[in-house]
């Protein structure tokens, strides 16, 4: 069991290219999220998927895209990226659509814009 | 929004000593809380989750409370040892959306 799998690992972009971000999970799990994390800050949700075929908004989705490709998969796309974006961002899943949830991390990419 | 606020500062301890975290919230209570580890380039890894009826949790050397009337949770590590030194981040948990403090970075000297 691989658990979450995050790629790329680092990427550097300059301003204005756009990439995106993979993430897969083994789990069977229903809901999927892509948090990012700055210093002193903590991790903030991007975007989530309750279940296969929802997406929904987190607490800062502006420049980003997702799209849950099938139930194992949730991609992050950057279509212009801002140097504001540089940071690390996770990938993370659990089991159910309802509270109580536990969530299980990837390893994170660090992404540099310059 | 919800706001949640983790000691500010550095704990920095004595191997087998206890330390003791704080995760602080405002407004609405969520039904359950949980408590992360997270080393340094790695991800979080979850530790412990507390429902909003339960008073106290265990695991191992772990303890968890939570006071709804106070809206706090305190994270206590027993007998510290080296290996416990990581951030931890308590994150409340409203319908599948975590909502993560800070963290607060434990150092334990041998």
């Amino acid at each position: 069991n691989a658990g979450v799998t995050q790629t790329p690992k680092f990427q550097v972009l300059k301003t204005g290219q756009s990439m995106t971000l993979q993430c897969a999970q083994d789990m069977n799990h229903n809901s999927m999220y892509w948090y990012r994390q700055d210093p002193g800050m903590g991790l903030r949700l991007i975007y989530y998927s309750a279940s296969e075929g929802t997406t929904d908004k987190g607490e800062v989705p502006n420049g980003y895209n997702v799209s849950r490709l099938n139930k194992r998969e949730f991609s992050l796309r950057l279509e212009s990226a801002a140097p504001s974006q540089t940071s690390v961002y996770f990938c993370a899943s659990s089991a159910g659509t309802s509270g109580g949830g536990t969530q299980y991390f990837g390893p994170g990419t660090r992404l540099l814009v310059l | 929004s919800q706001k949640i606020e983790q000691n500010s500062e550095a704990l920095n301890i004595q191997e087998g000593k206890t330390a003791t975290l704080t995760c602080n919230y405002t407004n609405y209570s969520p039904a359950y809380l949980q408590w992360y580890r997270q080393d340094p380039g790695r991800g979080p890894v979850f530790l412990l989750l507390i429902r909003e009826n339960e008073k106290e949790k265990r695991k191992e050397r772990l303890k968890v409370t939570f006071d709804t009337t106070l809206k706090q949770s305190l994270f206590h590590i027993t007998a510290s040892q080296p290996a416990d030194s990581a951030t931890y981040l308590c994150a409340l948990d409203i319908y599948y959306k975590l909502s993560f403090g800070a963290g607060t970075t434990v150092t334990v000297r041998a």
